[in-house]
């Protein structure tokens, strides 16, 4: 089955203990994103990645960190997580052109 | 002004009723629009995705006019089910066609 799975899909933590947050995708694609999602504001990009070892910043970028080793996967790292990144976060891939994008199931951060 | 701006919402309507979103993007030259339908607390799912010519998806009807830059997406014969939130996706433009911009989305009520 294709899909996109984010681990874990609920966290709770401390203020400045280092975290990660895994994507994998079995489908191949070339583009990758992560997002968050806050109440009022939408999605917003954090980053994004056109294929292995390359990356860019979206729009909200601070205080996270991505990398792409390898086509599938692609972690979110927070070296150290603050309140403000207490948020709703969805991975997200999509094949090349102007496709549409797969989402994982989404992952519940809350920074205390 | 932001870069992707919806009807603020929450729509509230019986079922039945015909209802029109709408959508207007700031970024003359993106590429791609789609709509995505997003359930409480849950990943956003692709609707439809939207063409200069118009389509079509049973009770689902998507518009693009590039001239006003303004994408809607109409719902005829409201289910229950439709009750979501609704959000416009437009991707590509200056950036190559690797930003992805949500907007906030316009959440729907179908009542009995």
């Amino acid at each position: 089955e294709a899909q996109v799975t984010q681990n874990p899909r609920y966290l709770i933590t401390v203020t400045g203990k280092k975290l990660t947050v895994t994507c994998s995708q079995n489908m191949n694609h070339e583009y990758m994103s992560w997002y968050r999602q806050d109440p009022g504001l939408g999605l917003r990009q954090i980053y994004y990645s056109m294929n292995v070892e390359v990356t860019d910043k979206g729009d909200v970028p601070e205080g996270y960190k991505v990398s792409r080793k390898e086509k599938r996967n692609f972690p979110l790292i927070l070296e150290s997580p603050s309140p403000n990144q207490t948020s709703l976060y969805f991975c997200a891939s999509r094949t090349g052109g102007n496709q549409p994008q797969h989402f994982g199931d989404g992952t519940r951060l809350s920074i205390l | 002004r932001k870069e992707v701006e919806q009807d603020p919402g929450p729509f509230n309507v019986p079922e039945g009723a015909t209802v029109a979103f709408n959508c207007t993007y700031s970024n003359s030259a993106s590429q791609s629009f789609f709509w995505y339908r997003q359930d409480c607390r849950k990943e956003p799912k692709l609707l439809m995705s939207v063409y200069s010519s118009g389509n079509e998806d049973g009770r689902f009807t998507a518009q693009l006019n590039r001239a006003s830059q303004y994408i809607s997406l109409l719902i005829r014969d409201s289910k229950l089910s439709d009750s979501a939130t609704y959000l416009c996706v437009v991707l590509g433009g200056n950036t190559g066609g690797f930003k992805t911009i949500f907007g906030a989305g316009t959440r729907l009520f179908v009542k009995a």
